[in-house]
């Protein structure tokens, strides 16, 4: 099986942009979550998404926000961008309804100029 | 609320020895998951461990085991005959079902940066 595909890889905005993120979870899995990974703040929970429908999430600003299609991909959006969204960003899928184990994609690396 | 602290930011071993990597956690929960996830410098996090809080038995996962001590709200990871491929930021995190809908709380720890020197 294919694992977790993010795309892109590397991304670089300026500030005030927006950015999309596309995550393709492994084939039959329908949970994916999404994290932001900082040297500082090691793994912080943006998101879960289930069944095209946000299931759970974390403390991050409205400018972050996310959809999950029929087939299971997902996206994040992350409008008027900040110098501190610069980070990688991890999207994860797992394999049932109730997370329990998660697969990690690669991540995208966003740097903010 | 829930907390996972890794108090080791960089630890090194020799190849083939043993180290031990620490974690605690902080919960009133009393079910709950634990995992160990390795992030080599590729970046593509894996699964390493996993640890039900029911269980009383520790896991172990060929050169990889834990020490959960649920009351001391520890959960250590011992990595026997280390290898250079073990070289790695390592995330101790924790889990919990909030509803029977399925909805969850997962808590990452900062990580610990393992290097294995030959």
């Amino acid at each position: 099986k294919a694992g977790v595909t993010q795309t892109p890889r590397y991304l670089i905005k300026t500030r005030g942009q927006q950015v999309t993120l596309s995550c393709s979870p492994i084939s039959g899995h329908r949970s994916v979550s999404w994290y932001q990974q900082t040297p500082g703040q090691g793994l912080q929970f943006l998101f879960e998404y289930f069944s095209e429908t946000q299931r759970n999430k974390g403390n991050f600003p409205g400018r972050f926000s996310g959809r999950q299609f029929s087939n299971s991909r997902s996206e994040m959006n992350v409008s008027t961008l900040e110098l501190g969204d610069s980070a990688l960003y991890l999207c994860a899928s797992s394999p049932r309804g109730q997370n329990y184990e998660q697969y990690f994609g690669p991540g995208t690396r966003l740097t903010v100029t | 609320a829930q907390t996972v602290t890794q108090s080791q930011p960089e630890m090194s071993v020799q190849e083939a020895e043993t180290v031990t990597l620490s974690c605690t956690y902080d919960t009133s929960e009393s079910n709950y998951y634990l995992f160990w996830y390795k992030q080599p410098p590729s970046r593509q996090m894996i699964l390493v461990i996993r640890q039900e809080a029911y269980k009383q038995q520790n896991a172990t996962e060929n050169r990889f085991s834990v020490n959960f001590q649920k009351a001391a709200k520890s959960f250590s990871l011992k990595i026997s005959d280390s290898q250079l491929g073990d070289t790695a930021m390592y995330f101790c995190a924790f889990m919990k079902h909030v509803s029977a809908s399925g909805t969850y709380k997962y808590i990452f720890g900062t990580g610990t940066r393992l290097k294995v020197l030959a």
